[in-house]
C-alpha cells in the first residue's frame, strides 16, 4: 500500500536557524497538508495546498513558515527562523480527494526539536 | 507521532471485548467527521469517517454513530485485539474551502489486555 513519507525523522537545531522539512505525498493526490502536535498536545492544523498554491493556513502559520512543492514529488515545509516553541511532530498528510471526502493519509512524522 | 505527556483517558479491555470511545466536538457546523488511530511512533491512521448527513457508519469491526443534537461521536471497536491498542482521535472537518482543515480532539488511549 502506498504511504507517505517523510524525512527527515528526527532533526535537532538551535533557535533561529531554518529548518526544511520533506514530505513524498502518494503519488496520485493532490492535496497536501501539514500537521503539528506539540509534546503533550493535540494535533494541530498547520496548512493546505491545493495546484501550487496554500488553499487554507491556520494562525499557526505565520510568516517563518513556508511551503513548497519544488518537483512533482516533494512537499516541503520551511521554517525560516526557528523558536523554542516550534518544537513539535510535524506530520505531511496528502489525499487524493477534496478534503471533506477523504480522511488523508499521514505520514510518520518528523521530530523538530529547537535547542 | 506518540502523544507522551498528555494525561489521556484510558480505556482498558480484554482481548475479544467491545470498545467504545466516546469524543464531544465543538461546531455545529463542521460537516465531516473521522475517527484515527495513533500507534507510537507513527502518524495518524485513517480508521473510518462519516459525514454530518449520517448517524451511524460500519466497517470491518468499526462502526462510527454521530449524535448531531449533543454534538457526539462514538467509535466502537467489536472484538478488540491486542493490535488496537494506540491512541484513538476524532477529529472534524472545519473547513471554509472544503479542503481539509481537520480538529482533533484530545484522544484516548485504548488498553487490550490478552
Amino acid at each position: 500500500e502506498p504511504e507517505v513519507t517523510q524525512t527527515p525523522s528526527h532533526q535537532v537545531t538551535q533557535m533561529g536557524q531554518e529548518v526544511i522539512l520533506r514530505c513524498v505525498p502518494i503519488s496520485n493526490h493532490l492535496y497536501f497538508y501539514w500537521y503539528r502536535q506539540i509534546l503533550g498536545q493535540k494535533v494541530e492544523f498547520l496548512v493546505s495546498f491545493y495546484n501550487n498554491e496554500i488553499s487554507e493556513k491556520s494562525e499557526i502559520f505565520d510568516d517563518q513558515f513556508s511551503v513548497e512543492r519544488p518537483d512533482g514529488s516533494n512537499f516541503t515545509l520551511k521554517i525560516r527562523s526557528t523558536k523554542l516553541e516550534d518544537s513539535a511532530m510535524y506530520f505531511c498528510a496528502s489525499s487524493e480527494e477534496q478534503g471533506y471526502r477523504s480522511g488523508g493519509h499521514f505520514g510518520p512524522g518528523t521530530r523538530l526539536l529547537v535547542l | 507521532g506518540e502523544s507522551v505527556g498528555l494525561h489521556l483517558p484510558t480505556l482498558s479491555v480484554q482481548e475479544g471485548d467491545n470498545s467504545i470511545i466516546n469524543c464531544a466536538y465543538s461546531n455545529s457546523a463542521s460537516d465531516y467527521f473521522i475517527w484515527y488511530k495513533q500507534e507510537s511512533g507513527k502518524g495518524p491512521q485513517f480508521i473510518i469517517d462519516i459525514r454530518s448527513n449520517m448517524d451511524k457508519r460500519q466497517g470491518q469491526r468499526v462502526t462510527v454513530l454521530l449524535n448531531k443534537t449533543v454534538k457526539h461521536l462514538s467509535l466502537q471497536i467489536a472484538a478488540t485485539q491486542p493490535g488496537d491498542s494506540a491512541v484513538y482521535f476524532c477529529a472534524e472537518n472545519k473547513g471554509n474551502t472544503g479542503f481539509q482543515k481537520l480538529v482533533f480532539g484530545t484522544g484516548t488511549r485504548l488498553l487490550v489486555s490478552p
